[in-house]
């Protein structure tokens, strides 16, 4: 599975849109982007997912640059529950194994 | 809708006890299971997988095993517990296909070894 980079930490006030994006430049052609966040003390959470077409879901938005070298998490109005650490990853699609969480994002939302 | 069950929540055991957790998936059938271990201030390590029952891949070599009695239900043990076996244990499942394989998180259990 490709290797992401993702910047250590980022700060939303409270309302506003977070964008959260990864570089993932050794990404293969089936390979599917995924994020997911883990608010403390509990087990990660799945958000989205998709491989070359931005994807929309009730929790975030996934754009995916043309040539899917990187790609950016959009939380559309964050709120307080939203500070958790965001983990983009990137893997093979029907891949049955493990997912590999690298240090991941930490976003703190402020009021 | 599809849920994982992990119990116990919290668990403290003696070096050298015996350990189960249990985790268990409502609402889908013959799922891929999982087992990850997350230390404090770390990523998560996984350390078991199930395609079917009775089929068990391990990862990591360690003194903890995990069998799959029944399609929805995934064990991990131990005979002797170590300090190093503290730590957040997550159990997740997903489905089989080739669309991705989007893995889904139980609430874990936390596991503190003295």
């Amino acid at each position: 599975d490709a290797k992401t980079t993702q910047p250590t930490s980022m700060d939303c006030a409270e309302g506003r849109a977070a964008n959260l994006p990864c570089n993932h430049s050794t990404i293969s052609g089936n390979e599917y982007v995924y994020w997911y966040r883990q608010i403390h003390s509990q087990g990660p959470q799945y958000i989205i997912h998709g491989l070359k077409n931005n994807e929309t879901n009730e929790m975030a938005s996934l754009i995916i640059t043309e040539d899917r070298k990187s790609s950016t998490l959009i939380l559309p109005h964050a709120t307080l529950r939203d500070t958790a650490v965001y983990y983009c990853i990137v893997r093979v699609g029907g891949n049955t194994g493990k997912l590999i969480f690298g240090q991941g994002t930490t976003l703190q939302v402020k009021p | 809708s599809q849920t994982i069950h992990q119990w116990p929540a919290t668990l403290v055991q003696p070096v050298g006890s015996p350990l189960s957790l249990e985790c268990t998936v409502e609402g889908t059938s013959n799922p891929n299971l999982y087992w990850y271990r997350q230390a404090a201030g770390r990523g998560l390590q996984l350390l078991f997988y199930s395609v079917g029952i009775g089929q068990i891949s391990s990862e990591v070599p360690q003194n903890l095993s995990a069998s799959r009695p029944q399609d929805r239900q995934f064990i991990l043990s131990s005979k002797k517990l170590l300090l190093s076996d503290s730590g957040f244990y997550l159990c997740a499942w997903s489905t089989k296909g080739q669309g991705g394989d989007t893995q889904y998180f139980g609430p874990g259990t936390r596991l503190t070894v003295l």
